[in-house]
């Protein structure tokens, strides 16, 4: 059995390019989440996907997208990126229902410098 | 506004002591969960606990313990015999289960063990 991956390890761009990170989920495991760990910070959780479809957001702006495909692996795209996207970014997947509070289990992260 | 609170950035247990780690939250909601998650230097973060908030007994797992305290809305993680390999930060977070899915970590505490 396979854990949570992530590519790249480490990614850097410019203010206001375009990026997609991607997350390769356990096997079995249905559901994604995606978090934003800034420097000495928590995590901050941008969004969960089930069954391809978001099924719970936090506090980021649209320029933060993401898919889920048949196979539940997932990519979060960032649009116009800016200085504070600076961060570490987590992948979370988990098996059943999403909410019912199931172990995620975490990728080792895509750190992310903005320039 | 939902939040959760860990109010000390740093703390420090002797090998084979007992430290305890506080979490306080806030919440409008009768149905959630909250978790205690581990992330080792330079490792990925991995789930120590996790308490179901309709469930008055409080979780353990091996060495790590919770004190759930709805009412006051606190959850404390006790690491007793603590061992070298407990050093990382550890974060407090809580699951909305009700609606669209929402995940809030702390802050983070860093443990520090010291032989």
């Amino acid at each position: 059995e396979t854990g949570v991956t992530q590519s790249p390890t480490h990614l850097i761009k410019t203010r206001g390019q375009q990026v997609t990170l991607r997350c390769s989920s356990q096997s079995g495991h249905n559901t994604v989440s995606w978090y934003q760990q800034a420097l000495g910070q928590g995590p901050q959780f941008i969004f969960q996907y089930y069954r391809e479809e978001e099924n719970g957001r936090g506090n980021f702006p649209p320029r933060f997208s993401g898919l889920q495909f048949p196979n539940y692996s997932s990519e979060l795209n960032v649009n116009a990126l800016e200085l504070d996207d600076s961060a570490l970014y987590l992948c979370a997947s988990s098996s059943g229902l999403a909410g019912a509070g199931e172990t995620q289990y975490f990728g080792p992260g895509t750190r992310l410098l903005v320039l | 506004a939902q939040t959760v609170t860990q109010s000390q950035p740093e703390m420090s247990v002797q090998e084979a002591e007992t430290v305890t780690l506080s979490c306080t939250y806030d919440t409008s909601e009768s149905d959630y969960y909250l978790f205690w998650y581990k992330q080792p230097p330079s490792r990925q973060m991995i789930l120590v606990i996790r308490q179901e908030a309709y469930k008055q007994q409080n979780a353990t797992e091996n060495r790590f313990s919770v004190n759930f305290q709805k009412a006051a809305k606190s959850f404390s993680l006790k690491i007793s015999d603590s061992q070298l390999g407990d050093a990382a930060m550890y974060f407090c977070a809580y699951l909305i289960s009700s609606g669209t899915y929402k995940y809030i970590f702390g802050t983070g505490t860093r443990l520090k063990v010291l032989a």
